[in-house]
């Protein structure tokens, strides 16, 4: 299948501090990522949709203007937490589809571990 | 928007032995169904998928069962083995567009 890289797979931040989460699709050209929250022991929680030239578009609850995400080219999506705090330590888990090989297929991350002392 | 359930929460099979795990949708709009396993501290992976023209597909220990006119599908594991215990979750999404998981099962292997 096809590879999504996610970077860095843990991070450690002071409160108040903002984290930058680099989702890339090596062997393959992505407009449209997704962004997910997971919560221990819980589900897939999709954070924002974010299309490659254009504004994400953000499920209802998830404050944009905390949870940055730049889709600057087709292999690369950036998600910036800013100014963050103890209540946004998660994981983080981006996917991406390969629209030349249909697009339906989803493939993940491997996430990103965030936690804010 | 759609609603995917998940069954069971939690199995725990003996090595050797089947595992099954059922999911039930609410779009009949969806038309891709898949299922990914998630080991610790790691992303999800795709193990198969089904798309709504098919009733079944099989990949080696591993088969996807859709009931179209029932809304449901379900993953079912041959053979099971120690390196099968992870967290299993279902998707549903129409075309491409975004996946609504269900809330995930933890499958134990007991050797």
């Amino acid at each position: 299948g096809a590879v999504v890289s996610q970077h860095p797979s843990w991070v450690i931040c002071k409160s108040g501090t903002s984290v930058k989460i680099e989702c890339r699709s090596l062997d393959f050209q992505a407009t449209t990522m997704f962004w997910y929250r997971q919560f221990p022991k819980q589900s897939l929680m999709l954070m924002a949709t974010s299309n490659e030239g254009s504004k994400a578009t953000y499920e209802q609850g998830v404050e944009k203007d905390k949870f940055l995400i730049n889709h600057a080219s087709l292999t690369l999506s950036t998600l910036t937490v800013t100014s963050a705090h103890p209540e946004d330590s998660s994981f983080y888990i981006c996917s991406a589809r390969d629209f030349d090989r249909g697009g339906t297929e989803a493939f993940f991350g491997q996430g990103t571990r965030l936690t804010v002392v | 928007g759609e609603n995917v359930e998940q069954h069971p929460s939690t199995l725990s099979v003996q090595e050797g032995d089947s595992a099954v795990i059922k999911c039930t949708y609410s779009d009949s709009a969806s038309n891709y169904f898949p299922w990914y396993k998630q080991e610790l501290g790691k992303g999800p992976q795709l193990i198969i998928d089904i798309r709504s023209n098919v009733g079944e597909k099989k990949d080696q220990r591993i088969a996807v069962t859709l009931n179209k006119t029932a809304k449901h599908f379900s993953l079912h594991i041959t053979e099971t083995q120690p390196e099968d215990s992870a967290v299993y979750f279902c998707a549903a999404s129409f075309g491409n567009e975004k996946l609504t998981f269900g809330t995930g099962t933890r499958l134990t292997i007991i050797p």
